[in-house]
């Protein structure tokens, strides 16, 4: 049974261009979420997939941000204009048949100069 | 108010002492709790999960909840260096699939 994994694990970036984080959840896991976590705070919840369809987006997910589940296996999320703000873990859980607890991959460590 | 408080720390307990971790949240609506532990720079894993009032135990840990008190906390039993970490707690709704989490609690373990 492999685990939720992230790539890349790091990614370093200038201001203003473009990242795409990619997430392959465990295998029979229907449902998919992306958190943020920045420094000395908990995982900020910022979407969620079940199957290909994504049903709920935070309001920290700006215009900017936009994730997509294309066949309700692997996800991306991609930031655009990437602002120094963005800096932080993003992480990825996924969970399923009739589970509710989330099982979060080791995440992308994503900083931007 | 936030939604899921926790005491930051950093809590200290002795090697072989029970460390004990608490949280409370706002949501009344709330209806299942987990516990994840963070070492520095790693993900969270889920150590343990809670739907139900009363104690849940597994192996050294045991979960408490009270949902009429809005309160749930983790008990740790032998503590042992390993266990030095940064345990979040974590909050959703049957319904509402996101998890709210607190800050976490940082705990040490002294040998």
């Amino acid at each position: 049974d492999t685990g939720v994994s992230q790539n890349p694990r790091h990614k370093i970036t200038k201001r203003g261009q473009n990242v795409t984080f990619r997430c392959d959840p465990i295998s029979e896991h229907n449902r998919l979420y992306w958190y943020r976590q920045t420094l000395g705070q908990g995982p900020e919840f910022l979407t969620y997939f079940q199957n290909e369809a994504q049903l709920e987006k935070s309001r920290l997910l700006s215009d900017r941000f936009s994730a997509e589940r294309p066949k309700g296996s692997f996800s991306t999320l991609e930031i655009q204009r990437t602002e120094q703000g963005d800096s932080a873990m993003y992480l990825c859980a996924s969970t399923g048949g009739g589970l509710n607890e989330q099982f979060f991959g080791p995440g992308t460590r994503l900083t931007v100069l | 108010q936030k939604e899921v408080e926790q005491n930051s720390g950093p809590l200290s307990v002795p090697e072989g002492a029970i460390a004990s971790l608490n949280c409370t949240y706002s949501d009344r609506g709330s209806q299942s709790f987990f516990w994840y532990r963070q070492y520095s720079g790693k993900s969270p894993e889920l150590i343990m999960f809670i739907y139900s009032n009363g104690d849940k135990e597994d192996g050294r840990f045991t979960a408490q909840l009270n949902k009429a008190s809005q309160y749930v906390s983790l008990l740790i039993r032998d503590s042992q260096p390993s266990d030095s970490a940064t345990y979040l707690c974590a909050v959703n709704n049957f319904g509402n699939e996101k998890l709210t989490f607190g800050t976490g609690t940082r705990l040490t373990i002294i040998p």
